[in-house]
């Protein structure tokens, strides 16, 4: 089956706390990003990855690492968690996104809820 | 950076009736792509409908479909004969032709009354 996996589900952890929050897709695509979700915020890019070794930043990319060392997977990194970064995370990824397919859609992994005491 | 506009934080409606969400963007890009992701209770990020700009026709799926209005950067949801499974939220997405990055919509929670 066809997706994007993430884990963990949830996770509560204590400031300054190194974590790492996994996602994986099985659909050989080239790009992936990590979104966060915030009531009345919507989600918000924090990093993208256009093909292996090739990442950049989002919107809100303070705080926060990645890496793309393998298609397939696509790490995201909170190197000394702060009580605002508590929010939904979210993983995705697609096969056309910048390219001239004309279908593009993100496909997503089912959310990491992390709170940070 | 592109903007998304969600105006209706919370909407309810009657099982069986139409709503209709709306969504407003800002952008000077000619070529783009606007999509209605929804999402339940489960979290899990589910792609609604897709709209190309360059193409004059309203998408539509089945019971969901939009009002595009390119000059008004105008991009409603539609949906008919509202059912319990709809209750969700609903985000408006948008993203440039050769982009690499979406730029989401603050949200609408839809609940549908039985």
């Amino acid at each position: 089956e066809a997706q994007v996996t993430q884990n963990p589900r949830y996770l509560i952890t204590v400031t300054g706390k190194k974590l790492t929050v996994t996602c994986s897709q099985n659909m050989n695509h080239e790009y992936m990003s990590w979104y966060r979700q915030d009531p009345g915020l919507g989600l918000r890019q924090i990093y993208y990855s256009m093909n292996v070794e090739v990442t950049d930043k989002g919107d809100v990319p303070e705080g926060y690492k990645v890496s793309r060392k393998e298609k397939r997977n696509f790490p995201l990194i909170l190197e000394s968690p702060s009580p605002n970064q508590t929010s939904l995370y979210f993983c995705a990824s697609s096969s056309h996104l910048g390219g001239q397919s004309g279908n593009e859609k993100l496909f997503f992994g089912s959310g990491t809820q992390l709170s940070v005491l | 950076a592109q903007t998304v506009t969600q105006s209706q934080p919370e909407m309810s409606v009657q099982e069986a009736e139409t709503v209709t969400l709306s969504c407003t963007y800002d952008t000077s890009e000619n070529n783009y792509y606007l999509f209605w992701y929804k999402q339940p209770p489960s979290r899990q990020m589910i792609l609604v409908i897709r709209q190309e700009a360059y193409k004059q026709q309203n998408a539509t799926e089945n019971r969901f479909s939009v009002n595009f209005q390119k000059a008004a950067k105008s991009f409603s949801l539609k949906i008919s004969d509202s059912q319990l499974g709809d209750t969700a939220m609903y985000f408006c997405a948008f993203m440039k032709r050769n982009g690499n990055q979406f730029y989401f919509g603050t949200g609408t929670s839809l609940t549908v009354i039985p």
